[in-house]
């Protein structure tokens, strides 16, 4: 069975920080990994995906995610936080040998940036 | 035009209304997806539709009933919700349901207040 783990409901950092939002994986294979981030009241946004290839991923706004084949982990990074990137943020997995593209979200993680 | 577009943004309805939320996307996308999300929570699918036919249904009670009158829309209509039917409805796109590797497009989602 797929699923996604954010081990942690909030993430607090302030401004001008690193910041790090987890996230491990339970898939049959290799699996497609994203992750996506909510505002209040809005949609899910893209920022990045791991298909294959270069461990490092880069995304929007300047995050990056590092995936980690013997830890089953998909870490989302950045290297200094703003204010603007306090949100909700979810990663999500696809098995590979799935036809019907279904995506198996994690309970997601709340990052607040304080100024 | 990379957009999903979702109307009405907000809707409020009795127990006894009958309405529906709609779903536009013009990106040439042949899989489109239900999802309902409940505050601070990770959206849960609801239907799947590929080439406009209905591949996945949830379990998801007939007072949901899905619709997909062309590639580029995608209808959900309500009928004798309940109070707990109250969330955010987002709907999804994504080129087909076998490109799994690419990642889902969502709307801004509908608020919808069932009273």
């Amino acid at each position: 069975a797929q699923s996604v783990a954010q081990p942690e409901d909030q993430v607090n950092v302030a401004e001008g920080n690193p910041l790090t939002v987890k996230c491990t994986y339970s898939v049959s294979g290799n699996p497609y990994l994203f992750w996506y981030v909510q505002y209040p009241n809005r949609g899910l946004q893209f920022l990045l995906k791991y298909i294959t290839g270069d461990n490092l991923v880069k995304g929007s706004y300047g995050f990056e995610a590092e995936f980690n084949k013997s830890q089953t982990s998909f870490h989302l990074k950045k290297p200094s936080a703003l204010v603007s990137d306090s949100a909700l943020y979810f990663c999500a997995v696809r098995d590979r040998g799935s036809t019907l593209g279904r995506l198996y979200f994690g309970r997601g993680t709340q990052l607040t940036v304080w100024p | 035009d990379t957009e999903v577009t979702q109307t009405p943004k907000h809707l409020v309805m009795g127990m006894t209304n009958k309405k529906s939320l709609k779903c536009e996307q013009h990106m040439g996308h042949r899989a489109m997806y239900w999802y309902k999300q409940k505050a601070k929570k990770p959206p849960e699918l609801m239907f799947v539709y590929s080439y406009e036919k209905l591949s996945i249904n949830e379990s998801v009670p007939s007072r949901f009933s899905p619709e997909c009158p062309n590639s580029s829309l995608l209808n959900l209509h309500l009928h004798a919700l309940q109070p707990e039917d109250s969330a955010l409805y987002l709907c999804a796109s994504s080129p087909r349901v076998g490109e799994i590797g690419t990642e889902a497009f969502f709307g801004q989602g509908t608020r919808l207040t069932v009273v």
